[in-house]
């Protein structure tokens, strides 16, 4: 596709449900990444991925969330029980390299997923 | 920690004015990113500055990277309605993987 994706667009979970958002990068990207941002927030970092490789997952606030990308295309982050704290909006991005930072290394994010636990 | 303050927070001003914003850190960055995010949208890259003291311009928006990559600036000249949204200043993480965002300013511009 021409963009990132990400569905659904929205989700409303009651607490204690778990969630799983999909994340359609660009076609031909190496690397994606899952953030989280809280209203009124910056971005946080949660987890990066190149290929099917977990590379970093330091960002994971807890053992709740778990993110995958199997054959290193589609990506899918679950958020097991549910808590009101993960009320956010779920931003993926892919790039065509890993490293950040760099001039050539643009991240491409798409519209995002906002959760809201009830 | 590697933190990146934003300021002012929130910012309106009316159309034709020029505005600034700041993005400062006690720590150096390699390079130093900005992003405009609308509501509903993801962030979009605007500029990357790498160099020290390094200063971009991209239509109305001048970028500069401070001397000592701790701080950089965003300035608008003659602001429109359109240029309304989050701003967010971005740096590189402690791995090559990372990027750590500032808070964002908020900006309104009144017609």
């Amino acid at each position: 596709g021409a963009g990132v994706s990400q569905s659904p667009r929205y989700k409303v979970a009651k607490r204690g449900q778990d969630v799983a958002l999909r994340c359609d990068p660009i076609s031909g990207h190496v690397s994606l990444f899952w953030y989280q941002q809280a209203l009124g927030q910056g971005p946080e970092f949660l987890t990066y991925f190149q290929n099917e490789a977990q590379l970093d997952k330091s960002g994971l606030p807890s053992d709740r969330f778990f993110a995958e990308r199997p054959e290193g295309s589609v990506s899918t982050l679950k958020i097991q029980r549910t808590q009101q704290e993960d009320s956010a909006v779920y931003l993926c991005a892919s790039s065509w390299s890993g490293t950040s930072g760099r001039a050539t290394d643009t991240q491409y994010f798409g519209p995002g997923t906002r959760l809201t636990v009830l | 920690t590697q933190l990146l303050e934003q300021s002012p927070q929130f910012l309106s001003i009316q159309e034709g004015e020029n505005l600034t914003v700041y993005c400062n850190s006690s720590s150096v960055f390699s390079s130093l990113q900005w992003y405009r995010q609308e509501p509903g949208e993801g962030p979009v890259l605007l500029v990357t500055v790498v160099t020290g003291g390094e200063v971009k311009k991209l239509k109305r928006l001048t970028f500069q990277f401070g001397d000592a990559r701790k701080d950089s600036s965003l300035h608008i000249t003659a602001a429109q309605p359109g240029d309304t949204g989050l701003y967010l200043c971005a740096g590189g993480g402690s791995s090559a993987s990372k990027i750590i965002f500032g808070s964002g300013t908020r900006l309104s511009i009144r017609p």
